[in-house]
């Protein structure tokens, strides 16, 4: 099992709806969490961050963590063609040694469209 | 201000064949990982270079991966007797504080 699950979709939604993108984690120590985004034959970059169970919003986008039950997701608000693209959850253990930042552990991403 | 820059982009080679995979990370990012990228799969963590510490290279999949980083800045992935199962696209990212930026990635195929 995977230390990371993630529903690779496709995912296809009419603009304007709202997205609902999921990750599950089996990791106990996983406790900085991402969502990235990718668009093809580009690199991820980052959408959000948050360490923290509870919502994070910005802007047409929010991050869920429910660490009690290692359970993430992200939600895209009013959704535009212009989001479509692969996202991407991870996330990564505390570093105690405190001069790292330490490996991503990435979920497998979902295919996302957003057809006008 | 310039981000992350990998060469080549693309790079086609044969069974058996050494490739070099390069990558100039920000400059003064101290961090630089190295993942794989599988059709359909995400990242995949392969080494982590941080500052002047011996890199964490838990994540190379056998002796033909390595990789190191001259002078604190470019780091080159090296693949030696390339298998078709390397067929990936690799990616570089650096890190100043938390946040890792991604390069666009070498889009490796072995015939």
């Amino acid at each position: 099992q995977k230390e990371v699950e993630q529903d690779p979709g496709p995912l296809s939604v009419p603009e304007g709806a709202i997205v609902s993108l999921n990750c599950t984690y089996s990791n106990s120590a996983f406790q900085y969490f991402m969502w990235y985004r990718q668009y093809s034959r580009k690199g991820p970059e980052l959408l959000m961050y948050t360490y923290s169970s509870g919502n994070k919003e910005d802007g047409r986008f929010t991050a869920q963590v429910d660490k009690s039950s290692k359970y993430i997701s992200l939600f895209i608000r009013d959704s535009q063609p212009s989001d479509s693209a692969t996202y991407l959850c991870a996330m990564r253990s505390f570093d105690a040694g405190g001069t790292s930042y330490g490996k991503l552990t990435f979920g497998q991403g979902t295919i996302l469209t957003v057809h006008p | 201000g310039a981000g992350v820059s990998q060469s080549p982009s693309n790079k086609v080679t044969e069974k058996g064949k050494d490739v070099e995979l390069r990558c100039d990370p920000i400059s003064g990012h101290t961090a630089l990982y190295w993942y794989r990228q599988s059709l359909g799969q995400g990242l995949e963590f392969l080494i982590y270079f941080q500052g002047n510490s011996a890199p964490d290279k838990s994540g190379l999949p056998s002796d033909r991966f390595s990789a190191e980083r001259t002078g604190g800045s470019v780091s080159t992935l090296t693949i030696q007797r390339t298998q078709q199962e390397d067929s990936a696209v690799y990616l570089c990212s650096c890190a100043e504080t938390d946040t890792q930026y991604f390069g666009p990635g070498t889009r490796l195929t072995v015939l």
